[in-house]
């Protein structure tokens, strides 16, 4: 059983560029979570996404962030025209439905340059 | 919101050492998670303790949550359980976890 799958796990950009990242939960796993770790620092909640809905949106930036989990495929967060503000490591993590604990991804590691 | 300190924030060690992370928080929570990310960056899931207390090996957890306090020891360090360690809550009614700062553990042989 395969744990949560986040890819790329390096992402380099340009200013103005967009960038997709990409994470499949644990076979299982109706849910989905997206946090961001800036240097130094903790993991911020951004959204929280079940098949087809956004359950809780509060910590993403009202602007450029947008979150998907399709009925097909894996759940993607897309940052439109990034900044170098957005580099960070943003971690995807997952649970089942009577929650018990999450199991993070490896992360991707988005650079702006 | 909620607010979540950890301590000590550093922690050098030799190797063989015993150590007591803490974590306080600040209201009632049903999920309470330690977390041991890796040099490399990766974050462990060690314990999903709420309340009580377990253990796993040489690293076990006790939470008390009605004083708001959750324990991480580790017996017998090892190199390899440098990192940061994180504390990490969630609310009652809510699924999304408030992160720590972390207690940044060094090892040294």
């Amino acid at each position: 059983n395969a744990g949560v799958m986040q890819n790329p796990r390096h992402l380099v950009r340009r200013r103005g560029q967009e960038a997709r990242l990409r994470c499949s939960p644990m076979k299982g796993h109706s849910h989905v979570y997206w946090y961001r770790q800036l240097p130094e620092e903790g993991l911020k909640f951004m959204v929280y996404l079940q098949k087809e809905n956004i359950i809780d949106e509060s910590g993403m930036p009202k602007e450029r962030f947008s979150a998907e989990f399709p009925k097909e495929g894996p759940s993607i967060l897309r940052i439109q025209q990034v900044v170098r503000g957005d580099s960070a490591a943003y971690f995807c993590a997952s649970s089942p439905t009577g929650f018990s604990g999450y199991t993070f991804g490896s992360g991707t590691r988005l650079t702006v340059v | 919101g909620i607010q979540v300190e950890q301590s000590p924030p550093d922690l050098i060690l030799q190797e063989g050492a015993n150590s007591t992370l803490r974590c306080n928080f600040s209201d009632s929570v049903n999920n309470l998670q330690w977390f041991h990310q890796n040099p490399w960056g990766q974050l462990i899931n060690l314990f999903y303790i709420p309340s009580g207390t377990k253990q796993n090996g040489r690293l076990s957890a006790t939470t008390v949550a009605t004083e708001r306090y959750s324990l991480l020891y580790i017996s017998s360090s090892q190199t390899t359980d440098s990192g940061v360690y994180f504390c990490a809550v969630g609310l009652e009614g809510a699924q999304k976890l408030v992160f720590g700062q972390g207690t940044r553990l060094t090892i040294n042989p």
